[in-house]
């Protein structure tokens, strides 16, 4: 079975910008989660969506935003991007509550 | 915000020793978990030990738990060099969100 894949894999933009990646969780799994790490910290918490719905929300801003698919795909938007939004964004998957299985996530570097 | 901090932030130790690392929290959980990260890749799931559990073993890993201190403790033995990595503890609480520690970097010496 596929794991957890993300999509791209790195990526460059520019301030101002915005971004748009890319999660598809292990089949059977309906719930995802998406985490920032920034070098050298631990992951932070930004979204989890449980059966297509919001189901809680971390300490960021409204430029972020995102959403899951009838398919239990999930989508993560940065808007006016910053600098400090330079980071390796992790998307994971549960069945329900649980163990994550993370993918190996997606590298923004913003110039 | 993080709910877990461990310590030590960064650990050396020769192969063939044991590492342990711990984890304190602050507000109560239902589970407290452990995973494993090499250099910029994703985490790996290492153990799950739920609130009313104190102690877990899964192959060389040694997990406890003490919820009255709000600390728990990963004991990794007979390191090898394939254990360098970070290691972050991960709790969940009434709201199902899983929340991270900073993580403790791990370096096994040859």
């Amino acid at each position: 079975d596929a794991g957890v894949t993300q999509s791209p894999t790195h990526l460059i933009k520019t301030r101002g910008q915005q971004v748009t990646l890319r999660c598809s969780p292990i089949s059977g799994h309906k719930s995802v989660s998406w985490y920032q790490q920034v070098l050298g910290q631990g992951p932070q918490f930004i979204f989890q969506y449980y059966e297509k719905e919001e189901r809680g929300r971390g300490n960021f801003p409204d430029r972020f935003s995102a959403r899951q698919f009838p398919n239990y795909s999930s989508e993560l938007n940065v808007n006016a991007l910053l600098l400090g939004d330079s980071a390796l964004y992790l998307c994971a998957s549960t069945p329900n509550v649980g163990e994550l299985f993370f993918g190996e996530g997606s590298r923004l570097t913003v110039l | 915000s993080q709910q877990g901090e461990e310590d030590p932030q960064a650990l050396s130790i020769q192969e063939g020793e044991n590492a342990t690392m711990n984890c304190s929290y602050k507000t109560s959980i239902n589970n407290l978990q452990w995973y494993r990260q090499n250099s910029g890749r994703g985490l790996v799931h290492l153990i799950l030990i739920r609130s009313n559990e104190r102690e877990k073993h899964s192959g060389r890993l040694r997990v406890t738990l003490d919820t009255s201190k709000k600390s728990s403790s990963l004991l990794i033995t007979a390191s090898r060099a394939a254990d360098t990595a970070s290691y972050f503890c991960a709790t969940d609480a009434w709201d199902d969100k899983i929340i991270f520690g900073k993580g403790t970097r791990l370096h096994i010496l040859p």
